[in-house]
């Protein structure tokens, strides 16, 4: 298994561009998640999603959209880059979400907005 | 919402000396789980404590989880440089919550 991928791993954007970060799991997991780290600090929730067709917002939703349209993908949409969104993203995945789940990272992807 | 707060934010010790960080919840807590971040890698998990007052361990690594349920530890004993990271505690409300991290930083 290559359990949760991520890409790209890094990526420069101007201000007002938009991207979308791809993420993919193939360990069949119900849960995603979408967080990001800026630097030195902790994980902050973006978004998550119980599974397909499903998803939420978390503690810092504004400026990302996401969808999940399949239980194995659940691609992060930045519209219109802002400074403030340079930070490392990490997606992540579970098999369900409570007591005795524990969740997987992808190994992150480095954003910088200029 | 549930927050867990962890302290101290930062530490930084000579090799061989122990290292500890605390977890603090302000509500009872189903169970916890602690994660370390190497520098510029991502969180992997390490264990997961779900009694009162259980203790765990993993070579240096001891974990405790306290009697009330509100509060975790993770002890290093003799800290090496391989060591060296982020310590993240995390908890169960509805969703996982992160606690900011501890940095530990280990001089050679």
């Amino acid at each position: 298994n290559a359990g949760v991928t991520q890409t790209p791993k890094f990526r420069i954007l101007k201000i007002g561009q938009s991207m979308t970060l791809q993420c993919a799991q193939d360990m069949n997991h119900n849960y995603m998640y979408w967080y990001r780290q800026d630097p030195g600090m902790g994980l902050k929730l973006i978004y998550y999603s119980v599974g397909a067709g499903i998803t939420d917002k978390g503690e810092v939703p504004n400026g990302y959209n996401v969808s999940r349209s399949t239980t194995e993908d659940f691609p992060l949409r930045l519209e219109l880059a802002a400074p403030s969104q340079t930070s490392v993203y990490f997606c992540a995945s579970s098999y369900s979400q409570g007591r005795g789940n524990t969740i997987y990272f992808g190994e992150g992807s480095w954003l910088t907005v200029v | 919402g549930q927050q867990v707060m962890q302290i101290p934010q930062y530490q930084h010790v000579q090799e061989g000396e122990d290292f500890t960080t605390y977890c603090n919840s302000s509500t009872t807590l189903s169970n916890i789980q602690w994660y370390k971040q190497r520098p510029g890698g991502h969180p992997v998990f390490l264990i997961q404590l779900v009694k009162s007052g259980e203790v765990k361990k993993q070579k240096r690594l001891t974990f405790q989880f306290g009697e009330a349920k509100k509060n975790s530890s993770l002890h290093i004993t003799a800290t090496q440089t391989t060591d060296v990271g982020t310590y993240f505690c995390a908890a169960y409300g509805n969703k996982l919550v992160f606690g900011a991290g501890t940095i530990l930083r280990v001089k050679s």
